[in-house]
């Protein structure tokens, strides 16, 4: 198996402020992360590929300056909402990618509220 | 773009009935993935199909590919409270490898009432 955690698993936050999101593969190296949002009985929705030492790409209708994603490592991605806004307020869910695997290992997820 | 239907997307049974969910495609996937997603958690993998015609069962569940790798099924056996859940399938582009990206279906959010 592969183990990915998330952290943290939930965080409050004020309007205007800036979270962080950590991804991490904890017994794998992942040169791609995905970065997923979930609404309430939804499906995942895909924000952005997390691709080692480079540029994310990210998906159409996505700010790219509003969800800032860092993959410095092959253990770990980050996703930074900055200037939180409540209607940013969601499950956020991340991904990572095995080499030579087909399936993806996700993280326990990020419940983010912003008041 | 590959996309993925997923079918029926809401589904409220009673507990020993029987279900199927659907996914279906016009495009074709070097594998489709099962996954269950609890509320307030990441999604967990249950099963991965790769060749087409391919059948897979995990006790009550039974999970088919199609013979065009476009589609698939999962078919839930006497369906227990404890299989509530949002079940989602994913499909892998054809050309496979690392670095792709999975499509994935609305999901099926099942409720089994006692």
């Amino acid at each position: 198996g592969a183990v990915v955690s998330q952290h943290p698993s939930w965080v409050i936050c004020k309007s205007g402020t800036s979270v962080k999101i950590e991804c991490r593969s904890l017994d794998f190296q992942a040169t791609t992360m995905f970065w997923y949002r979930q609404f309430p009985k939804q499906s995942l929705m895909l924000m952005a590929t997390s691709n080692e030492g480079s540029k994310a790409t990210y998906e159409q209708g996505v700010e790219k300056d509003k969800f800032l994603i860092n993959h410095a490592s092959l253990t770990l991605s980050t996703l930074t909402v900055t200037s939180a806004h409540p209607e940013d307020s969601s499950f956020y869910i991340c991904s990572a990618d095995k080499p030579h695997n087909t399936e993806a290992f996700f993280g326990q997820g990020t419940r983010l509220t912003v008041v | 773009t590959q996309l993925l239907e997923q079918s029926p997307q809401f589904l409220s049974i009673q507990e020993g009935e029987n279900l199927t969910v659907y996914c279906n495609s016009s495009s074709v996937f070097s594998s489709l993935q099962w996954y269950r997603q609890e509320p307030g958690e990441g999604p967990v993998l249950l099963v991965t199909v790769v060749t087409g015609g391919e059948v897979k069962k995990l006790k009550r569940l039974t999970f088919q590919f199609g013979d065009a790798r476009k589609d698939s099924s999962l078919h839930i056996t006497a369906a227990q409270p404890g299989d509530t859940g949002l079940y989602l399938c994913a499909g892998a582009p054809g050309s496979g490898g690392s670095n792709y990206k999975l499509t994935f279906g609305k999901g099926t959010l099942l409720t089994v009432n006692p």
